[in-house]
């Protein structure tokens, strides 16, 4: 079966742009997860979907932000880009009726703020 | 509020050494815990869980990890090591029951090298 697709791989923006990455889940997993990695703060996680609603949130500011769709597919923005947010954003989907807790990541995508 | 500590940012062993990375963790609920790998611009690929069934974990390409409640650890270990097992290893833990969503507090990693 497919696995996690985020597109795109890799972006560069500029300072005070936004900026839109998409997340296709494993067909079935309804639970959408996303994290940013980077070398000084290693892997955080942002926010939490589920049935098309916030479910769990991170400590990030609002200018990160989320949503699933009814196909469960997910974006998630971010607004006034800063030069700290250059950092790998990986998606990671569960399937709820697991009780395992398993998640699954994509390849990532890969932001670069000039 | 759970934790996780991975001890030693980089581990250097020889091939065909045993692979040693240590996790300890803290949580107030019975936990679930995960050993992830990470190579080099990719995503992270699920090495093996614990959940609460047996405390001897086996995974994939040899590895195993063995859950202790009484030193809240879940070290992951393989006998030989291969240089193809070169890569970043992140250990993970969340909530079980109705706490398990899809939310992983992460150990900061241990990069892994492999010497010839």
């Amino acid at each position: 079966k497919a696995g996690v697709t985020q597109t795109p791989r890799y972006l560069i923006k500029t300072r005070g742009q936004q900026v839109t990455l998409s997340c296709s889940p494993i067909s079935g997993h309804r639970s959408v997860s996303w994290y940013q990695q980077t070398p000084g703060q290693g892997l955080q996680f942002l926010f939490e979907y589920f049935s098309e609603t916030q479910r769990n949130k991170g400590n990030f500011p609002g200018r990160f932000s989320g949503r699933q769709f009814s196909n469960s597919r997910s974006e998630m923005n971010v607004s006034t880009l800063e030069l700290g947010d250059s950092a790998l954003y990986l998606c990671a989907c569960k399937n709820p009726g697991q009780g395992s807790g398993i998640q699954y990541f994509g390849a990532g995508t890969r932001l670069s703020v000039l | 509020a759970q934790s996780v500590t991975q001890l030693g940012s980089h581990v250097s062993v020889s091939e065909g050494a045993l692979v040693l990375l240590r996790c300890n963790y803290s949580s107030s609920v019975p936990p679930y815990l995960f050993w992830y790998v990470q190579y080099p611009n990719q995503g992270l690929q699920l090495l093996l869980k614990y959940t609460s069934a047996a405390t001897l974990v086996k995974g994939i390409n040899g590895f195993e990890a063995e859950f202790k409640k009484s030193e809240t650890s879940f070290h992951l270990t393989k006998p030989s090591a291969h240089m193809s097992d070169a890569a970043e290893y992140f250990c993970a833990v969340s909530q079980t029951g109705s706490g398990n969503t899809g939310k992983l507090i992460f150990g900061q990693g241990t990069t892994l090298q492999v010497k010839p």
